[in-house]
């Protein structure tokens, strides 16, 4: 079965710094582009980033450029995203998503409150 | 970015009758190869998405033969020829043709 489990959520000052991760399995991971959705609460989708298989094709979404960062390790089957300089509106249920939105990460809520 | 707009926003529907979902296109979404890269989405009260149909018109594994996807030009549509109580959520289209993907606004399904 393919499972992806997701870690690293959790209450951050304004100006902090998180990183989540997305363990994989049940799927060949390099062989396709991972991504990073949110949804804040009561609100819809949102698509923050995503990485191609070999990881040099790169995506942010406008709000988040020069603050996160999207990357991979193929050997461990991991996707990161690491969030600096985090703001109230960076508040949201983070999912990892694979291959069209086909599999989907049980979802971690990143809150960013002082 | 490609704009999804979904109508209506507010779906309320009686058990075992018909529902369909609207989900317009600012642009064509056929890619270079042919395929066109826009899915459906279902998602219950507290739990992480899961995809319904892809490319259009196949659903995945495990998915009811009574939801069923089509398209019109730029405009695509999520039918629920017979909607059962586990239906109840939001429903989201999504295009992946052009980079970045993005999502309509969802559609929430009740029962009336």
């Amino acid at each position: 079965d393919v499972q992806l489990v997701q870690s690293g959520g959790t209450l951050v000052q304004p100006g902090g710094s998180l990183r989540l991760s997305c363990a994989v399995s049940g799927f060949t991971f390099s062989k396709y582009w991972m991504g990073w959705v949110r949804q804040a609460p009561g609100r819809g989708l949102e698509w923050v980033a995503h990485i191609n298989q070999d990881g040099s094709d790169i995506y942010y979404m406008d709000a988040v450029k020069g603050r996160f960062t999207i990357s991979r390790n193929n050997a461990r089957n991991l996707l990161y995203l690491q969030m600096n300089s985090l703001r109230a509106e960076d508040t949201a249920v983070y999912y990892c998503i694979g291959d069209g939105g086909a599999w989907w990460g049980q979802g971690t809520l990143v809150t960013v409150s002082s | 970015d490609v704009v999804l707009t979904q109508s209506p926003l507010s779906l309320p529907v009686t058990l075992g009758q018909p529902a369909s979902i609207s989900c317009r296109s600012s642009q064509s979404l056929v890619y270079s190869d042919g395929n066109t890269y826009l899915n459906w989405f279902q998602q219950r009260p507290g739990q992480s998405p899961r995809r319904l149909i892809y490319n259009v018109f196949n659903r995945d594994s495990g998915v009811p033969d009574r939801f069923s996807g089509s398209v019109s030009g730029t405009d695509f549509t999520l039918k629920i020829s017979r909607v059962e109580a586990e239906d109840v959520g939001v429903y989201y289209c999504m295009q992946h043709t052009y980079w970045p993907g993005t999502f309509g606004q969802g559609t929430k399904v009740e029962i009336k």
